[in-house]
């Protein structure tokens, strides 16, 4: 149980163009799912908190029109990347929260390669 | 704001040797801990995950510990192997997010 998945697994695109990734939690319900950027050799840095029917809650550092977050139903939150660019070049990796305890364990999605030419 | 360090940055040990991978954090103020190995490129995969009321946990060739008044957590390996070899990262659970270390890359020597 508690499986996350994310689709696409790894994506190039062209500079200027907008790229979307999935999260989905296959066999529990998450009303809180996290998106979280890992630049090569350096650790998780938590972007977003995303809870569902609600505005997501960015980090400081983190530009909300840059990475629009949608989390529309209990299984499924997108990351939308507008306008991409070089350096938001990254592993992307979500995770979803099952109940609505804040300190219950988060399940980790496989992360989305993102490569910007 | 909450920082997480782990000693050392890489570590290389032969098969079959013990080892200890260290994880420390500036706030102690936590509900939990959680130990992940991430292979090259991959997601992560949970290890072991520590309540802030517990001491250590076990699952395996691995037991990790928490001291929450000093702040530390480690990773016991016991009888290391080649399929070990991957970055370990902690991550602490506090102030409403999970912040993770700088992580421990480790090699096991056949």
């Amino acid at each position: 149980g508690a499986v996350v998945s994310q689709h696409p697994s790894w994506v190039i695109c062209k500079s200027g163009t907008s790229v979307k990734i999935e999260c989905r939690s296959l066999d529990f319900q998450a009303t809180t799912m996290f998106w979280y950027r890992q630049f090569p050799k350096q650790s998780l840095m938590l972007m977003a908190t995303s809870n569902e029917g609600s505005k997501a809650t960015y980090e400081q550092g983190v530009e909300k029109d840059k990475f629009l977050i949608n989390h529309a139903s209990l299984t499924l939150s997108t990351l939308t990347v507008t306008s991409a660019h070089p350096e938001d070049s990254s592993f992307y990796i979500c995770s979803a929260r099952p109940g609505t305890a804040s300190y219950n364990e988060q399940f980790f999605g496989p992360g989305t390669r993102l490569t910007v030419l | 704001k909450q920082e997480v360090t782990q000693i050392p940055a890489a570590l290389s040990v032969p098969e079959g040797e013990n080892l200890v991978l260290n994880c420390s954090f500036t706030d102690s103020a936590i509900y939990n801990l959680q130990w992940f190995r991430q292979d090259p490129g991959k997601g992560l995969t949970s290890l072991l995950l520590i309540q802030s009321s517990q001491r250590e946990q076990t699952s395996g060739r691995l037991n990790a510990s928490l001291d929450k008044s000093s702040g530390r957590s480690t990773l016991y390996i016991a009888a290391s192997q080649p399929g070990d070899s991957a970055t370990y990262l902690c991550a602490v659970f506090g102030n409403e997010k999970l912040t993770f270390g700088t992580g421990t890359r480790l090699t096991i020597i056949p």
